[in-house]
């Protein structure tokens, strides 16, 4: 079975950086796409991008250039870091597995627990 | 980016109603369409993939059906535990969108 686990600050200042690993259990990161979705609070679901096995990255357009998305293949952990945050960065973000057979048949069928990531000086 | 309109936002129901949610994409998504259960407090869990695929361990009494820009999400007997909010989301093109979401609770 699949575990995934959040961790990292819960109180990040205006404009730092947002700096969470998501670590992995049950499955070994090599294997599978990765992706990074977060929640407003009261709000939907917001998908920040992928991460494949092979390192490469899908970001979402409307945050493409302050995320950056990272492996940790000795620790089986993946990384989300969100430059310049505003209040508006205040979400619970979500790891999950991007399972599927192909580019468009994809959905996340494991997640980690979330963790409240709270913007303010 | 593709635009996923739930309806309704919110419903009341009894244990034992029969639950339909629509999803409506702003373009044609194929089968490309998945479901996801949300309680409070907790993180989303998948429960139908391509559409109409229920993932295993699932109750039957979830089933999706749809193509192109209209799709369903029917609970034939809704039971305590289904009392959540469900979300569609899409994978034909990213980003991958949600849908805002359909609460479900007690009438």
């Amino acid at each position: 079975q699949v575990q995934l686990q959040e961790s990292g600050p819960g109180l990040v200042k205006p404009s730092e950086t947002l700096s969470l690993t998501c670590t992995v259990s049950g499955a070994s990161i090599n294997n599978y796409y990765w992706s990074w979705i977060r929640q407003p609070p009261g709000n939907k679901l917001e998908w920040i991008g992928y991460i494949s096995y092979t390192g490469s990255t899908n970001y979402n357009p409307s945050l493409k250039s302050r995320v950056t998305m990272s492996l940790d293949r000795s620790k089986n952990q993946l990384s989300l870091n969100l430059g310049s945050v505003t209040a508006a960065d205040t979400a619970v973000y979500y790891c999950a597995r991007d399972y599927g057979g192909s580019e468009t048949y994809r959905w996340f069928d494991s997640w980690g627990q979330g963790t409240l990531v709270t913007v303010s000086s | 980016d593709i635009q996923l309109t739930q309806s309704p936002s919110s419903l009341s129901a009894s244990v034992g109603d029969r639950v339909t949610i629509a999803c409506r994409a702003s373009q044609s998504i194929s089968t490309y369409l998945h479901w996801y259960q949300q309680k409070p407090g907790k993180a989303p869990q998948l429960l139908i993939c391509g559409a109409s695929t229920l993932r295993s361990g699932v109750p039957s009494r979830f089933s999706g059906s749809g193509s192109g820009t209209d799709f369903t999400l029917t609970i034939s007997s809704l039971q305590p535990e289904d009392f959540a909010t469900y979300y569609c989301q899409q994978s034909y093109s990213t980003p991958r969108t949600f849908g805002q979401g359909t609460k479900v609770d007690i009438k």
